[in-house]
């Protein structure tokens, strides 16, 4: 595709429920990035992979947060039992492996916990 | 770990005036520094960045930021802003580790232009 896409666009769910937030990068893109943007915020770094691997997943505020890559482009971010205190927008960003590389990053998935 | 501060959460502007947004960052080592624009409705784009070379870096649409070394700053300009810009502007540092990336954003300063 032209861009980062990211799907669903908006999701509300209950508190205790399970979610999963998809990110297809561009192609050829092997550097994959997820994002936490919270009101009033500037995004925070939640995990990153290279290929299939989570090079670093540093930025995972918890257990409940995991993201998989298992093919090397499409990437899954998985919360279980989401709290209130994750509804956030989740952005995704990919780039070439280089270091100078830009990250571009897709639209986001609001996500709102009731 | 680096950090990335804006001085300004919320800027009004009337089209025509000059336009600065400040951004200091703290990181010991080798960054590399961008702004990004993210327009109403619309996602994060980049506006400009700066890796290595001219400290003063020229991105689209008019916008040019300078990077000052000794006082870790890299602020962003634009002579006189159009209606148009009306945006939030994120100011971004990433610091190279594990051979990657890491990008770490600022707060984000909104802009508002009046006509």
């Amino acid at each position: 595709g032209a861009g980062v896409s990211q799907t669903p666009s908006n999701k509300v769910t209950e508190k205790g429920k399970y979610v999963e937030l998809r990110c297809d990068p561009i192609s050829g893109h092997t550097a994959l990035y997820w994002y936490r943007q919270s009101l009033g915020q500037g995004p925070e770094f939640l995990i990153y992979f290279q290929g299939t691997g989570a090079a670093d997943d540093s930025g995972l505020p918890n257990d409940r947060f995991f993201a998989v890559r298992p093919e090397g482009s499409v990437s899954t971010l998985k919360i279980q039992r989401t709290e209130r205190g994750d509804s956030a927008v989740y952005l995704c960003a990919s780039s070439s492996p280089g270091l100078t590389d830009t990250q571009y990053f897709g639209p986001g998935t609001r996500l709102t916990v009731l | 770990a680096q950090s990335v501060s804006q001085h300004n959460h919320h800027v009004i502007l009337s089209e025509a005036a000059s336009l600065e947004l400040g951004c200091n960052y703290s990181y010991g080592g080798t960054v590399n520094l961008f702004w990004y624009v993210q327009y109403p409705g619309q996602h994060l784009q980049l506006l400009l960045k700066y890796f290595s070379g001219d400290p003063l870096v020229k991105g689209i649409k008019g916008f040019e930021a300078e990077f000052i070394k000794s006082k870790f700053s890299f602020n962003l300009r634009k002579p006189s802003v159009q209606w148009s810009d009306t945006a939030e502007y994120f100011c971004a540092v990433t610091a190279i580790s594990g051979g990657y990336q890491k990008v770490t954003f600022g707060t984000g300063t909104k802009l508002q232009v009046i006509p």
